[in-house]
């Protein structure tokens, strides 16, 4: 139980397009999904927290207009890449975890690798 | 602020026992996790503890002492497939998950 799917797994696209990514959980429901972000070597950062039916809270730093997060149904929340750019390029990953009480795990997607070229 | 401290790196060799330590300063706890990566992949689920003490799954435990703000992730009978970066995580008191650096685990024959 508790898969978490994740669409594309590789992007590679021309400075200035916009590239969506799905996050999909699979067998249950997901009130609360994560967007990270992990460079080469690197632990992961989260980029911002997706709320179904309300805004996701972004952390510090990580621009709004930029990385727009959808989350309109219980199982799927979207990331869209705006005007991406070379330094855009990194591999993104989503979570999910089934909630309720602190000890249950994030459970991951298997990451999107984006490069800008 | 909040930080969580790993080893960057740790070389074991296979049939051996590695323990990958943890130490974390962060506003409030509501648990550990251990999740091992294997490089270009995501990271997958562990080991997770709240209370003190020793938690056992096959050939990984996982160990924690709150007070001493420390854990330890132990793997016994290495295997090669062990090979990879082990992220421990804290969850504060707003139910944030603090992530650490990683550890790369390098397994030699």
């Amino acid at each position: 139980g508790a898969v978490v799917s994740q669409h594309p797994s590789r992007v590679i696209c021309k400075s200035g397009t916009s590239v969506k990514i799905e996050c999909r959980s699979l067998d249950f429901q997901a009130t609360t999904m994560f967007w990270y972000r992990q460079f080469p070597k690197k632990s992961l950062m989260l980029m911002a927290t997706s709320n179904e039916g309300s805004k996701a809270t972004y952390e510090q730093g990580v621009e709004k207009d930029k990385f727009l997060i959808n989350h309109a149904s219980l199982t799927l929340s979207t990331l869209t890449v705006t005007s991406a750019h070379p330094e855009d390029s990194s591999f993104y990953i989503c979570s999910a975890s089934l909630g309720g009480g602190g000890n249950q795990p994030q459970h991951f997607g298997d990451g999107t690798r984006l490069s800008i070229l | 602020g909040q930080n969580i401290d790993q080893p960057t790196e740790m070389t074991a060799t296979e049939g051996a026992i590695v323990q990958i330590n943890c130490t974390y300063q962060t506003s409030g706890f509501n648990g550990l996790f251990w999740y091992q990566q294997h490089a270009g992949e995501a990271p997958t689920f562990l080991s997770y503890n709240v209370l003190d003490g020793l938690e056992e799954k096959g050939r990984f435990s996982s160990f924690l002492s709150r007070s001493k703000g420390y854990s330890y992730l132990l793997l016994k009978e290495l295997q090669m497939k062990d090979s990879a970066s082990y992220l421990c995580a804290v969850r504060d008191s707003n139910y944030q998950l603090i992530w650490g650096a990683g550890t790369k685990l390098i397994i030699k024959p």
